[in-house]
């Protein structure tokens, strides 16, 4: 079945440090991928995604690409803001023949905490 | 805000009780998701519904049923609650079931079974 790993956490960081979250995938046809974020006391929200491969997702300075030879779509952030501190999780969507298409399968998640 | 709304926030019970958490969809969205976050497990897809009827199972205990009402709403039902029941859980909605695959969580009940 499809899976997602994520990189183990927790993640520590003092502002402006560059930031890496890696994520790794297996699944059957042809994925896409996203990056949700999780503030705290609050539910998941969408940072980013790609549909195909090669595809590079971005925002709030926040970068994946979407890495069919490595099955990998690693975050990556340039300088991380105290405000960036929340949790962080890989997830993949596969359209099985237009059905189940919105079906999320997620990674464990990675704490991120940014000290100022 | 997302515009999903999550009812209650909290509850705590005892095993073997039974209860319902409830979840208003984004206006306009068709497609609930059920999702249950727990530290052992992490996010596990419980249910999906679209426009009223199943349309895909997750790893959903029989104990568990759910349903999606004529004005969209979804109900998720827990019976005959464990302790290994407690954890958060997120409902989720989308416009439909074949979109970009973007979801929009609410915020969430937490369940605790004392």
């Amino acid at each position: 079945g499809d899976s997602v790993t994520q990189m183990e956490g927790p993640v520590t960081l003092s502002e402006e440090a560059f930031l890496t979250i890696n994520c790794t995938y297996t699944a059957t046809g042809y994925p896409s991928l996203f990056w949700y974020v999780q503030y705290p006391g609050e539910g998941l929200q969408l940072l980013l995604k790609a549909t195909k491969a090669d595809d590079k997702g971005s925002n709030k300075g926040f970068e994946a690409t979407y890495r069919k030879e490595t099955t990998s779509f690693h975050l990556e952030k340039g300088s991380v803001q105290v405000s960036d501190s929340a949790v962080y999780f890989c997830a993949l969507a596969t359209n099985a023949g237009g059905t189940s298409y919105g079906k999320l399968t997620f990674g464990q998640g990675t704490i991120l905490t940014v000290h100022p | 805000d997302s515009g999903v709304t999550q009812t209650p926030k909290h509850l705590i019970t005892a095993t073997g009780q039974r209860v319902t958490l409830r979840c208003s969809p984004r206006s306009g969205d068709l497609s609930v998701y059920w999702y249950q976050q727990s530290l052992d497990q992490g996010l596990q897809f419980l249910i999906q519904y679209y426009n009223g009827e199943e349309r895909a199972k997750g790893n959903i205990l029989e104990r568990f049923s759910a349903q999606q009402f004529p004005d969209l709403h979804s109900e998720l039902n827990l019976s005959s609650l464990e302790l290994g029941d407690s954890a958060l859980y997120f409902c989720a909605s989308s416009v439909a079931p074949t979109d970009t695959g973007e979801l929009f969580f609410g915020e969430g009940s937490r369940l605790t079974v004392l």
